[in-house]
């Protein structure tokens, strides 16, 4: 079974643009989370959807925003960039039951490395 | 709030040494628990998970983690490493009012000398 996949892998962007990121999770998998990585904060949780649907949401403003398709394929948007936004954005991919999810497994994808000039 | 400390923040281990990275947790019922490595420029590897039952945890690579409620602590160890497994190595804890959310450790970077 082929992996999570993240496109594109590097990305450099500049202050006020904005940027998508896509993620497409391991076949069979319902259930797409989003997480940043930054040397400083480490790995912090953004949002998770499942079912074309935001279950959970992370503490993070509304610049950051995502969305679920009908195959379970996820982007995240990042409007007006600051340069803190610059990190690692992981994907990461479980089945999903509709119920308690803390649990399941998460299979993570290679992320986006992303610059802002 | 829920939270996961690993106090080393930086690990050097002789190739063939056995390896223990710590791990504890603040979490008011039983978390689920899971540990997690990163080689540089990759994305994260389960290494092994806790959810329930046997408190010693087998995990791949030949990693182990021991869920020790007491202690609040699951640390994970490695009898004899070799120098494939130098890596950053993330501890995380899954909780019913996370939802999907893993609540990740600050990490552990580990040297592997010769």
């Amino acid at each position: 079974k082929a992996g999570v996949t993240q496109t594109p892998r590097y990305l450099i962007k500049t202050r006020g643009q904005q940027v998508t990121l896509s993620c497409s999770p391991i076949s069979g998998h319902r259930s797409v989370s989003w997480y940043q990585q930054t040397p400083g904060q480490g790995l912090q949780f953004l949002f998770e959807y499942f079912s074309e649907t935001q279950r959970n949401k992370g503490n993070f403003p509304g610049r950051f925003s995502g969305r679920q398709f009908s195959n379970s394929r996820s982007e995240m948007n990042v409007s007006t960039l600051e340069l803190g936004d610059s990190a690692l954005y992981l994907c990461a991919s479980s089945l999903g039951s509709g119920s308690f999810q803390g649990q399941e497994t998460q299979y993570f994808g290679p992320g986006t490395r992303l610059l802002v000039l | 709030a829920q939270s996961v400390t690993q106090p080393d923040i930086h690990i050097t281990v002789s190739e063939g040494a056995s390896l223990e990275l710590r791990c504890n947790y603040s979490y008011g019922a039983t978390p689920y628990l899971f540990w997690y490595v990163q080689s540089p420029g990759q994305g994260l590897q389960l290494l092994l998970k806790y959810f329930s039952g046997d408190t010693l945890v087998q995990g791949i690579k030949g990693f182990e983690a021991e869920f020790k409620r007491s202690q609040s602590s699951f640390n994970l160890r490695k009898p004899s490493v070799h120098w494939s497994d130098a890596a950053e190595y993330f501890c995380a804890v899954g909780a019913k009012q996370a939802g999907t959310a893993l609540i990740f450790g600050k990490g552990t970077t580990l040297s592997v000398s010769s």
